[in-house]
């Protein structure tokens, strides 16, 4: 079966740096996706993944490898506005995204 | 960058209500859409794939006589919820699929809050 892993929930402090990791395992493969999600708010795109390697976008960095079927989103100098969910998704040969349940981040002042 | 329109934003109503959410590719052909739903708290649910000029596939336990779905044109795909309950009230998000090269593939709208009371 299709299959996507993260963490729950996780907790980090304003100004600090926060990894949250996703695992995949599905049929095909043509790349990761993290989102941000704010509550009763669409997913907002934040990174696409489709080759090994780290992809960095201001604060925020992700990283790919296809043969440990692992991803990470690296979120650097954590703010407040940065609490939210953040969803792991992968879209399998179909072209369909399989969607993880999400990592709601807190950020404690 | 590739834009995704989806109206309305938000729909209250009452139980019995045929209710139809559009979702429009502003920017570019989408042949491919695809149609979530997401309950308080859970992750976004496949509903449907939505394909220009064929009939829509559905995801299993998904009522395809509720929620009909038209993919009439390369911009433009619909989905109605006929005759909706109390339990269909979610947030339902389109997506497009944006093929060629360069740049992410899916483009999210902003969602359709729906409430049945």
């Amino acid at each position: 079966g299709q299959n996507i892993d993260q963490p729950t929930e996780m907790t980090a402090t304003e100004g600090a740096i926060v990894q949250i990791n996703c695992t995949y395992q599905t049929s095909g493969f043509n790349g990761l996706f993290w989102y941000q999600q704010h509550a009763g708010e669409a997913p907002t795109f934040l990174s696409y993944n489709v080759l090994d390697g780290l992809e960095e976008k201001g604060r925020f960095s992700s990283f790919l490898s296809r043969s440990k079927g692992y991803s990470y989103l690296l979120l650097k100098e954590l703010q407040m506005k940065d609490s939210a969910s953040y969803l792991c998704a992968v879209m399998d040969s179909n072209y369909q995204l399989i969607w993880g349940a999400g990592t709601k981040l807190i950020i404690k002042p | 960058g590739a834009v995704v329109s989806q109206h309305p934003s938000r729909v209250i109503c009452k139980s019995g209500t045929s209710v139809k959410i559009e979702c429009r590719s502003l920017d570019f052909q989408a042949t491919t859409m695809f149609w979530y739903r997401q309950f308080p708290k859970q992750s976004l649910m496949l509903m449907a794939t939505s394909n220009e000029g064929s009939k829509a596939t559905y995801e299993q336990g998904v009522e395809k006589d509720k929620f009909l779905i038209n993919h009439a044109s390369l911009t433009l795909s619909t989905l109605t919820v006929t005759s909706a309950h109390p339990e269909d009230s979610s947030f339902y998000i389109c997506s497009a699929l944006k093929t060629g090269r360069g740049g992410q593939p899916q483009h999210f709208g902003d969602g359709t809050r729906l409430s049945i009371l």
